[in-house]
């Protein structure tokens, strides 16, 4: 296992279009997370999964935005109408339920919104 | 809102321990104390974490003060490559909706030659 792997790790798009970025965590975590980091900022946590159930969204997750794990695997987020607003690095860490073990951050997707 | 307070930035002679420290007053007895780092355009690196018990492992040692609300990150020997943010974070593992970590801005550490 090559640990937490986001895809793509960079993306270009013109605003208005969608975007789908994808996930693969460590295969024995069932948590996974996903996360928004902008310039100067600390990663600001959007939504958390454990196993296929969405458990928790932000209140930064606008109704544009959607996040899914359909069979508790991998995991995908989407942004439809993107915005310039949008344009930041998303994150995606993952994690082992009841456990004090640390999580596992992705590289991370690059978004720019021209 | 992040739950720690740290200094904004750090600076560091190579080869010389670097302190960071951190303050979490209103950590609970559940929550544990994290410590992950951030390299310039890479996701964060977990370094090391404790709940009440100072830690050492390969890459730092964790003091964390008897009352809890305070710790210290220790890099004993700084090198360039430990030039990042270091994040400090307080969260419980084993709790559905207070696992996730929650990060504030961090300490920008800078080692010089």
């Amino acid at each position: 296992d090559t640990g937490v792997s986001q895809d793509p790790r960079h993306k270009i798009t013109k605003r208005g279009q969608n975007v789908t970025f994808r996930c693969d965590p460590i295969s024995e975590h069932n948590r996974l997370y996903w996360y928004r980091q902008t310039l100067g900022q600390g990663p600001e946590f959007l939504t958390y999964f454990q196993n296929e159930a969405q458990l928790e969204k932000s209140r930064l997750l606008s109704d544009r935005f959607s996040a899914e794990r359909p069979k508790g695997s991998f995991s995908t987020l989407e942004i439809q109408r993107t915005e310039q607003g949008d344009s930041a690095m998303y994150l995606c860490a993952s994690s082992l339920e009841n456990s004090n073990t640390e999580a596992f951050f992705g590289q991370g997707t690059r978004l720019t919104v021209v | 809102d992040a739950k720690t307070t740290q200094p904004t930035s750090m600076d560091c002679a190579e080869g010389r321990a670097a302190n960071l420290p951190c303050n979490h007053s209103t950590i609970s007895g559940n929550e544990y104390v994290y410590w992950y780092r951030q390299i310039h355009s890479q996701g964060p690196q977990y370094i090391i974490h404790g709940l009440k018990n100072n830690e050492t492992n390969e890459m730092a040692s964790l003091i964390i003060t008897e009352d809890r609300k305070s710790s210290t990150l220790i890099l004993p020997h700084a090198t360039l490559r430990d030039t990042a943010v270091y994040y400090c974070i307080v969260s419980n593992p084993r709790s559905y909706n207070t696992d996730k970590l929650i990060f504030g801005t961090g300490t920008r550490l800078q080692v010089f030659p």
